[in-house]
């Protein structure tokens, strides 16, 4: 079972503006994962945060944690053609492996 | 690119047979991951290694199983397919199991007819 869900489901943005994407989750974490999936690809990752961590960067790439409401958000700043792609949370528990969620889909129009 | 390579990347096989996929790995990394792509479910974890012959299973290990005689490469099988079983096959590899990167292999598309 999904352990991370995203929201929303699917992005649609003009170049130059900023996209949020929204994970929550249930179960207490030891870090929470960003993945990238260009269509026909396999994952990237992109950035890891600990759970005592609350905000990281990376380039354009913000991404914040908050374990009071188990939720994560993945902001991408002046966002380009090729941010088109779908991102994925991911969580790891315990001693348990990664658990991915369902994706949301970007899609940024030039 | 992580140094992974699946195959095959695509095949088509019929109900009933049996599959293998092959995940092999150049980083000398421990753990290895199958998982399995498929629309409103995400990715979901087959199984997974954590060295040489030591495997265990994931969310939704039946009708698959694994092997790991090296390092290198971990075998997927899917011993007599079924059309639900039709995916995306993703290879993943990490150095440890808590707390790392993973890095995934391009895929393999199996459809069953």
């Amino acid at each position: 079972s999904q352990q991370g869900e995203e929201d929303p489901q699917a992005l649609s943005i003009q170049e130059g503006e900023n996209a949020t994407m929204n994970c929550s989750y249930k179960t207490s974490i030891n870090n929470l994962q960003w993945y990238r999936q260009n269509s026909g690809r396999g994952l990237v990752h992109l950035i890891l945060i600990r759970s005592n961590e609350r905000e990281k960067h990376s380039g354009r790439l913000r991404v914040t944690l908050d374990t009071s409401k188990k939720s994560s958000s993945l902001l991408i700043t002046a966002s380009r053609a090729a941010d088109t792609a779908s991102y994925f949370c991911a969580t790891e528990s315990g001693y348990s492996t990664l658990t991915f969620g369902k994706g949301t889909m970007l899609l940024v129009s030039p | 690119d992580a140094g992974i390579t699946q195959s095959p990347r695509h095949k088509v096989t019929e109900t009933g047979t049996p599959v293998t996929l092959r995940c092999h790995q150049t980083e000398n990394h421990r753990y290895m991951y199958w998982y399995r792509q498929d629309p409103g479910h995400g990715l979901r974890l087959i199984h997974y290694s954590y060295g040489v012959k030591d495997t265990d299973k994931g969310e939704v290990s039946d009708g698959y199983s694994v092997s790991r005689s090296k390092t290198e490469d971990f075998l997927l099988t899917l011993e007599s397919a079924t059309s639900s079983q039709t995916s995306v096959y993703f290879c993943a590899i990490s150095s440890s199991g808590q707390g790392n990167t993973i890095y995934f292999g391009e895929g393999s598309w199996l459809t069953v007819v």
